[in-house]
């Protein structure tokens, strides 16, 4: 079975700097799909970045990055220049091929500081 | 705004009643999840349906239901509602059911509908 584990519950930052967000993931599956989402305090889940598990080079989208390590089974976003809007809760989240379903971890709180 | 539509925002209710929740996918994806958040279990998945048909179960109770109507949209049912059901429940959809390549099938998340069981 999938299990996303994401170790920090909560990660404060001053703004403009760049934070890296930590998730690992567990499947035997060689073909599977990473996702990172955004809950802001209003509650919606925003889409942010995949990386597919035969990608060749490591997802990017604007501000957000993902520092994919295949073999240690990691996929951690990096959003540089951080922003007083980035305070959210982050999501990691797994996907394997055939399977319909999205697994998440447990998320991480970020706070940016002014 | 991911353009999936979820109604009603927040609802409240009291134990042993039934409600439903109503989800709009985005235009042109045929399939929808449901989720449930709660502070203990997390985001789990529900339940998924492409074109109409059930697809996938997961930690759904016997006492939820869902379906999805030839104009796409879908509606979630609990019944005999308990305190432990208070939860955000998401719907999400996404453009198809199968895929070759992961990265063309993202699920785009509705605002949620906010239930509280009293």
């Amino acid at each position: 079975a999938q299990k996303i584990t994401q170790t920090q519950p909560g990660m404060f930052v001053q703004e403009k700097e760049a934070v890296t967000l930590d998730c690992t993931y567990d499947t035997s599956d060689p073909s599977y799909g990473l996702f990172w989402y955004k809950q802001p305090s209003s509650g919606e889940m925003i889409f942010l970045i995949y990386q597919g598990s035969y990608d060749q080079q490591n997802a990017t989208e604007g501000r957000y990055s993902l520092n994919f390590q295949k073999a240690r089974k990691s996929a951690n976003l990096v959003i540089s220049a951080s922003q007083l809007g980035d305070s959210a809760m982050y999501f990691c989240a797994a996907r394997i091929q055939g399977a319909q379903k999205l697994v998440f971890g447990q998320g991480t709180r970020l706070t940016i500081n002014p | 705004d991911s353009g999936v539509t979820q109604t009603p925002k927040h609802l409240i209710t009291a134990t042993g009643q039934r409600v439903t929740l109503r989800c709009s996918p985005r235009s042109g994806d045929l399939s929808v999840y449901w989720y449930q958040q709660s502070l203990d279990q997390g985001l789990q998945f529900l339940i998924q349906y492409y074109n109409g048909e059930e697809r996938a179960k997961g930690n759904i109770l016997e006492r939820f239901s869902a379906q999805q109507f030839p104009d796409l949209h879908s509606e979630l049912n609990l019944s005999s509602l308990e305190l432990g059901d208070s939860a955000l429940y998401f719907c999400a959809s996404s453009a198809r059911d199968h895929y070759r390549k992961m990265g063309t099938d993202t699920q785009y998340f509705g605002p949620g509908t906010r239930l509280t069981v009293l």
